[in-house]
């Protein structure tokens, strides 16, 4: 079965850096693009970046765009999201999740807590 | 910058339908796709390509979109549909959300 699991959160002090890891596995992982979601607490979900299947293509949310980066090593079949120049709104959980092809995401990893605070 | 607009809440009765709207610019022209969010865990996703249901998602769950306006219907809800939906659309190599409807089962 399909399974993303996401790691590497945690609190940060804000304009430092950190780096999430989304281990994937039940599938094809070079196959497909992946990506970041975000949900602050209380808040609805905001996507975050996109990357291609083989990482030619990136796309950012304007909120992230040149602080955070994708990225992904197929041979290990994970994602990673650099994150950053970190502010107090990047808290939330960051979710991994797959795409379908068609611009739809058909599975979640569990998500993982970031905090930014000092 | 693209913009989906939902309404905050629903509430149905138990056995009676639910239709949750998303809105926005010719989004008939897009791909609709719809979440479920129960509290403390991940989205599923119950809709996508506007009518589309993923193999384990029930047959209650259908979708339209046409026009401005997409739209999830819960045909018979269940107690355990009591959740936040999500819509989502693809514009522009970016990806957008509604705010998200939380639906009540009285």
């Amino acid at each position: 079965q399909v399974q993303l699991v996401e790691s590497g959160g945690g609190v940060v002090q804000p304009g430092r850096s950190l780096r999430l890891s989304c281990v994937a596995s039940g599938f094809t992982f070079s196959n497909y693009g992946i990506h970041w979601v975000r949900q602050a607490p209380g808040k609805g979900l905001e996507w975050v970046a996109v990357i291609s299947y083989d990482g030619g293509d990136k796309y950012y949310a304007d909120s992230v765009k040149g602080r955070f980066t994708i990225s992904r090593d197929n041979s290990k079949n994970t994602l990673y999201l650099q994150m950053n120049s970190l502010r107090a709104e990047d808290t939330a959980v960051y979710y991994c999740a797959k795409s379908t092809g068609t611009h739809a995401f058909d599975y979640w990893g569990q998500g993982i807590l970031v905090t930014v605070s000092s | 910058s693209y913009e989906l607009t939902q309404p905050p809440s629903v509430s149905v009765s138990p056995g009676q339908t639910a239709s949750i709207t998303c809105s926005g610019d010719k989004l008939g022209d897009k791909y609709a796709s719809w979440y479920q969010q129960k509290p403390g865990q991940s989205p599923v996703l119950v809709i996508y390509q506007d009518t589309k249901r993923p193999s384990e998602i029930p047959d209650r769950f259908s979708g339209s979109n046409s026009g401005n306006t997409a739209t999830l219907t819960i045909s018979g809800t269940q107690a355990m549909d009591e959740a936040d939906y999500y819509c989502q659309a693809w514009d522009s190599n970016t990806y957008v959300f509604g705010a998200g409807t939380k639906v009540t089962v009285l």
